[in-house]
């Protein structure tokens, strides 16, 4: 069973361009984390989703970040116009419904702003 | 809100020795998980060991045991026999039952185990 896979593992991009992470969760796995990790810091929630559901934001940035996990194909998350301070690694995670304390992450997908 | 503090910023230890890396949170819920993760240069994030607070027996993986004190809000890992392979950034998270799914994280604590 494979596990959670992100693409790409690493991103480079200029200022003011869009940036889309992948992340294809466990096979049977219906729900989607989204992580943020700063340089020297710990890893911070950005959003949960659900199939074609957004469940809980509340860690987004109100601006340029979306997220979404359609029916079918992987969850993405979006960044609009990036800045120097969106450089960070972008982790996600999945579980299974009713196994929230069983989050599976994937590698990470490093993005680098220049 | 919840908030997870990890005082140790970096610890080093001798290969073979036991090491103990400490974790506080603060709460107000009585339902929820305590995680360790492992960050190794590699940057995957792996989990260690997990316990939950209804739970008043620690938990234990093969080398890695907790020790979980409810009441002082406590939760620090003990690593016994540690191995070079230990090296790695660990954080300790908390995961409220019901309040949402999203995992808080400490800022880590980097250990080197060192020959």
């Amino acid at each position: 069973n494979a596990g959670v896979m992100q693409n790409p593992r690493h991103l480079v991009r200029r200022r003011g361009q869009e940036a889309r992470l992948r992340c294809s969760p466990m096979k049977g796995h219906s729900h989607v984390y989204w992580y943020r990790q700063l340089p020297e810091e710990g890893l911070k929630f950005m959003v949960y989703l659900q199939k074609e559901n957004i469940i809980d934001e509340s860690g987004m940035p109100k601006e340029r970040f979306s997220a979404e996990f359609p029916k079918e194909g992987p969850s993405i998350l979006r960044i609009q116009q990036v800045v120097r301070g969106d450089s960070a690694a972008y982790f996600c995670a999945s579980s299974l419904p009713g196994q929230i304390y069983e989050q599976y992450f994937g590698p990470g997908t490093r993005l680098t702003v220049t | 809100a919840q908030t997870v503090t990890q005082s140790q910023p970096e610890m080093s230890v001798q290969e073979a020795e036991t090491v103990t890396l400490s974790c506080t949170y603060d709460t107000s819920e009585n339902n929820y998980y305590l995680f360790w993760y492992k960050q190794p240069p590699s940057r995957q994030m792996i989990l260690v060991i997990r316990q939950e607070a209804y739970k008043q027996q620690n938990a234990t993986e093969n080398r890695f045991s907790v020790n979980f004190q409810k009441a002082a809000k406590s939760f620090s890992l003990k690593i016994s026999d540690s191995q070079l392979g230990d090296t790695a950034m660990y954080f300790c998270a908390f995961l409220l039952t019901g309040g949402g799914n999203k995992l808080t994280f400490g800022t880590g604590t980097q250990l080197k185990v060192e020959l």
